[in-house]
């Protein structure tokens, strides 16, 4: 049974830069068979995709947050990272990571590269308060 | 971005009722819409996957149907422990997009 446990401040000040560690246990990260990845949740408020990352080291961003985000992979530890530059008060919210079930699809009889799926396995989530 | 829109956005039900919540894409999606439940101060939980399919260890009395852009989620028999909030999300196309959740209370 995987377990992915999110560390790091709870406390950031406005225009700083937001880092988050996800460490996995119970599975390693270098399988082809998941991507890696960040959901957030601002107060009150619903689920928002942040990103994803491979064990190629292949990543992918929501667009809204591209500019200001960098998902990193540390396969000797089994762990990935999220940075978030130039937070503002918006970017309080709690971070979840999360195991990214992919699927590999057969079109025209090619298979294509895999694609993010599903969320099967979630952090407990970090709150992460953006104040001065 | 492809736009998920949930009804109702929140409902009160009886145990034992038979509850349905919608899901709609603002386009086709073909069965690529999962669905979640999220207990207060938890992570949300993977219940259904490909629109129909149960993962493993949930209760029966959770089902999913639906394809296109129309989907649905049903509890069979409403029981305490399902208080949560529900939330659909579709991987048909980057970035993965949730709807805006539904809020499940007992009456």
């Amino acid at each position: 049974q995987v377990h992915l446990q999110e560390s790091g401040p709870g406390l950031v000040k406005p225009s700083q830069t937001l880092s988050l560690t996800c460490t996995v246990s119970g599975g390693s990260i270098s399988s082809d068979d998941y991507f890696w990845s960040w959901v957030r949740q601002r107060p009150g408020k619903g689920l928002e995709f942040i990103g994803h990352i491979a064990y190629s080291g292949d990543t992918d961003y929501n667009a809204s947050l591209k500019s200001r985000v960098k998902i990193s992979l540390d396969t000797s530890k089994n762990q990935f990272s999220l940075k978030v530059t130039s937070v503002t008060a918006a970017d309080t919210a709690i971070y979840y990571c999360a195991r990214l079930r992919t699927i590999r699809i057969t079109l025209f009889g090619e298979l294509l590269p895999p694609r993010a799926r599903a969320f099967d396995s979630w952090g407990q989530g970090a709150l992460v308060t953006v104040s001065s | 971005d492809i736009q998920m829109t949930q009804s109702p956005s929140s409902l009160s039900a009886s145990v034992g009722d038979r509850v349905t919540i919608t899901c709609q894409a603002s386009q086709d999606i073909t069965k690529y819409l999962n669905w979640y439940q999220q207990k207060p101060g938890k992570a949300p939980k993977l219940l259904i996957s490909d629109a129909s399919n149960l993962e493993t260890g949930v209760p029966s009395r959770f089902s999913g149907s639906g394809s296109g852009t129309d989907f649905s989620f049903t509890i069979r028999s409403l029981q305490p422990e399902d208080i949560a909030t529900y939330y659909c999300q579709q991987y048909d196309s980057f970035p993965i997009t949730f709807g805006q959740g539904t809020r499940l209370a007992i009456e």
